[in-house]
């Protein structure tokens, strides 16, 4: 079964620090990858989406992510915090044309001042 | 344009009432997606419409919840004999239909059910 793992499901970062959010999927065949942004009391907003064309992707807000197929990882990174950062943020995978999204748990992003 | 809407944003009912919650898709989207997202938890996938097909119902929990869809607009997610652990933020995606490749699905703000 297809299965998304985020590693830490709380991250704190200082404001103006490296954000590093981890993804890690299970698949054998290449994937659709994505990162969606959650805000409190909101609907999710895709960051970026990988669709097998350049491994490393760039997104809305300063993040980037890049895929690395021998390590099945997709993970997402903003170089400098900003306190509007701070939100849940979820990896999610589909295999194929308009298959439902498999989730991970989601990561808390807390940005301190 | 208008994104997803869902309605009620907010529902209270008790335990073994009926409730029904709507997903208004974005206009021309053909495919429509529920999914469920319980306090501290990741999302988890109900049901999928293509058109107003469904051919993915494996994610609904129970044969207490159903759904439908007229046409390619509006959706229906109804659950009978609510139970507490219905309680969760139910939320609509809405997303072209890919022929190739896999187009974004585009989500609403979620209904928030919870079971008294």
């Amino acid at each position: 079964a297809q299965s998304v793992t985020q590693l830490g499901s709380h991250v704190s970062v200082s404001e103006g620090a490296l954000v590093l959010l981890r993804c890690n999927y299970s698949s054998s065949v290449p994937p659709y990858l994505f990162w969606y942004v959650q805000y409190p009391n909101q609907g999710l907003q895709l960051l970026l989406k990988y669709t097998s064309a350049a491994t490393l992707v760039k997104g809305i807000n300063g993040f980037e992510a890049e895929f690395k197929k021998s390590e099945t990882s997709f993970h997402l990174t903003k170089p400098s915090a900003h306190m509007s950062d701070a939100a849940e943020y979820f990896c999610a995978v589909s295999y194929s044309g308009n298959t439902p999204l498999v989730f991970g748990k989601g990561t808390r992003l807390s940005v301190i001042a | 344009g208008a994104g997803v809407s869902q309605s009620p944003s907010n529902k209270v009912t008790e335990k073994g009432k009926d409730v029904e919650l709507r997903c208004d898709p974005i206009s021309g989207h053909t495919a429509l997606y529920w999914y469920r997202q319980r306090l501290g938890q990741g999302l988890e996938f109900l049901i999928y419409f293509q058109g107003n097909s469904a051919p993915d119902k494996s994610g609904l929990p129970s044969d207490r919840f159903s759904a439908e869809r007229t046409g390619e607009s509006v959706s229906t997610l109804t659950i009978q004999r609510t139970q507490q652990e219905d309680s969760a933020v139910y939320l609509c995606a809405s997303s072209l239909t890919a022929t190739g490749g896999v187009y974004e699905q585009y989500f609403g703000p979620g209904t928030r059910l919870t079971v008294t």
